[in-house]
C-alpha cells in the first residue's frame, strides 16, 4: 500500500517568518508529485505539479523542490502572510498505482498577524 | 467564467434513500473525479472518468455509482448500500487523466445522512 506522508501536521508562524514543510513518498515508479493549497471554505487549488528529479518550481513567495531518488518534496513559503493560512496537500501519482493520485493528510499552516 | 460547480452545498437525507450529487465543469476537461473527505483522512478517490461514457472505480467505490454521458457532467449517486455516507464530497477535473495535469476542484457538497 502506497503511503504519502506530510510533516508537520500543523504549524503556527508569525507574519514575516519563512517556513517549510515536507512530503515523503515511495520513490519507486515515481511519475508526478502535486502540491495543492486548501483554504478554509474554498476549493483546493493547485500550486505545482512536479515530475523531474531536482525540479524546483516557484509561484510568488511559494516554491517547491523535488527529490525523486530519496522520495521527498519540500514546500517553502518566504515571508509568510496571514493569507497563506491554509492546509497544504501533496499527492503522488505513481506509475504502478492504477493511475490515480494518492493524497497526504496535509500540513495545516496558521500565520499570525 | 470557467470552473467546476457542485450542488447543493449541503444535503440532508434519511437513511435508506439514494441521493445524487451534481458536478458540472465548463473547462472542456476530459477527466473528472469524485473524492470523499473524512476527518483525519486524506482525500480518497471514489470514481474517476477519463473520457465520456467511460469510468473506473477508485479506492472506495462500494455503495456509489456514477455516469458520464456528457463531457461536462459527472454526477455521483450515493446509494443506500453505502455504509457511512455522511462525508464531504469533492468533484475535480483535469485536462487529461494521466496524472501530470493539475486537478481543478469544485466547492464540495457536505452530505449528512440520518
Amino acid at each position: 500500500i502506497l503511503n504519502v506522508e506530510q510533516s508537520p501536521q500543523s504549524l503556527h508562524v508569525q507574519e514575516g517568518d519563512s517556513t517549510n514543510f515536507t512530503c515523503s513518498f515511495p520513490s519507486s515508479n515515481f511519475y508526478a508529485l502535486h502540491w495543492y493549497r486548501w483554504e478554509t471554505a474554498k476549493s483546493p487549488e493547485a500550486l505545482f505539479v512536479m515530475t523531474l528529479n531536482g525540479d524546483e518550481k516557484k509561484k510568488g513567495r511559494i516554491s517547491a523542490t523535488l527529490n525523486t531518488k530519496e522520495g521527498y518534496s519540500y514546500l517553502y513559503i518566504k515571508g509568510s502572510q496571514p493569507e497563506d493560512s491554509a492546509t497544504y496537500l501533496c499527492a503522488l501519482f505513481n506509475a504502478g498505482n492504477n493511475r490515480k493520485l494518492i493524497w497526504g493528510l496535509g500540513t495545516s499552516l496558521a500565520v499570525n498577524p | 467564467d470557467g470552473g467546476i460547480t457542485q450542488s447543493p452545498k449541503y444535503l440532508f437525507r434519511k437513511e435508506g434513500q439514494n441521493v445524487t450529487l451534481s458536478c458540472e465543469q465548463n473547462l472542456n476537461h476530459d477527466a473528472m473525479y469524485w473524492y470523499r473527505q473524512d476527518p483525519g483522512q486524506g482525500l480518497r478517490l471514489i470514481y474517476y472518468s477519463q473520457i465520456v461514457n467511460d469510468f473506473q472505480k477508485g479506492d472506495i467505490a462500494e455503495g456509489y455509482s456514477v455516469s458520464r454521458e456528457k463531457k461536462e457532467s459527472f454526477p455521483l449517486t450515493v446509494t443506500s448500500a453505502q455504509k457511512n455516507p455522511t462525508a464531504f464530497y469533492l468533484c475535480a477535473s483535469s485536462i487529461r487523466g494521466q496524472g501530470i495535469y493539475e486537478q481543478y476542484f469544485g466547492p464540495g457538497t457536505r452530505l449528512t445522512v440520518t
